[in-house]
C-alpha cells in the first residue's frame, strides 16, 4: 500500500530564504508522485508531479522537488521565498485506481 | 476552458438532514474523485468514478454516504442524517482517462450544526 509522510506541519521562513518542505513516500510500486498547494479558502492547484522520467522536476511559481529512490523523498523547494507563497502544501502519492494519498500537510509561513 | 465547479460553496444544515453536493468536472473527463478534508487534518478519499460506475467506494466511511454520476458528466455526493462529524470541506477532482493529473474544484464548506 501507498502512503506519504510529511515531517512539520508548519514551516516558517523569512522572505528571500530557501523553503524546503519534506515528503516520504512508502510504495510497493514505482510511484508518481504530487506536490500540491492549497491558498486559502481555495481548492487544490497542481505545483508539479513525478512520473518517472527526470528526477528533478521543475513546476510552477519557481518550485522544484527531486525524487530520490534511496531515500524514498520527494523533497519540494524554492531557492527564495515571496509573500505570495504563504499557503498550505500537500504532498501526495498515486494510490490503486488513481486515487491521491495525501500526506497532512504543510503550513508555510512566510515572514517579511 | 472552464475548471471543476462545485455547488453549493457553503452549506450550512441542521444535525439529521440530508444534503447534496454538486460536483461538474471538466468536459471529456472520465474520471472523477470527491475527498474530504476535516479542519486540521489531511485529505481523505471518498469515491472514484470512471464514467457513471464506481470502481472504488472504500473511503465513503458509513452507509450514510452515497454518490452517482450521470454519464461523463455531473456527480452528487449525498450525505442522509448528518452529523457534526461530517463538517468538512468536500472536494471534488476530474481527470481525463489515462492522465494521472486531477484537477480540483473549490470545494464545498459543509458545517453541519
Amino acid at each position: 500500500a501507498q502512503s506519504v509522510t510529511q515531517l512539520g506541519s508548519h514551516v516558517s521562513v523569512s522572505e528571500g530564504a530557501l523553503v524546503l518542505l519534506r515528503c516520504n513516500y512508502s510504495s510497493s510500486v514505482p510511484p508518481y508522485l504530487f506536490w500540491y498547494v492549497q491558498y486559502p479558502n481555495q481548492g487544490l492547484q497542481l505545483l508539479l508531479k513525478y512520473t518517472s522520467a527526470a528526477t528533478l522536476v521543475k513546476g510552477i511559481n519557481g518550485f522544484e522537488a527531486e525524487f530520490k529512490k534511496s531515500e524514498t523523498s520527494f523533497h519540494l523547494t524554492k531557492p527564495s521565498a515571496h509573500m505570495s507563497d504563504a499557503a498550505e502544501y500537500f504532498c501526495a502519492v498515486i494510490g490503486n485506481t488513481g486515487k491521491l494519498i495525501f500526506g497532512q500537510g504543510t503550513t508555510l509561513q512566510v515572514k517579511p | 476552458g472552464a475548471g471543476v465547479s462545485q455547488s453549493p460553496s457553503n452549506k450550512v444544515t441542521e444535525k439529521g438532514k440530508d444534503v447534496e453536493l454538486r460536483c461538474d468536472p471538466i468536459s471529456g473527463h472520465t474520471a472523477l474523485y470527491w475527498y474530504r478534508q476535516r479542519l486540521g487534518q489531511g485529505l481523505e478519499f471518498l469515491i472514484y468514478f470512471q464514467g457513471n460506475s464506481a470502481p472504488d467506494k472504500s473511503g465513503l466511511p458509513s452507509d450514510r454516504f452515497s454518490a452517482e454520476r450521470t454519464g461523463e458528466s455531473v456527480s452528487t455526493l449525498t450525505i442522509q442524517r448528518t452529523q457534526q462529524e461530517d463538517s468538512a470541506v468536500y472536494l471534488c477532482a476530474s481527470s481525463p482517462l489515462g492522465v494521472e493529473t486531477q484537477y480540483f474544484g473549490p470545494g464545498t464548506r459543509l458545517l453541519v450544526l
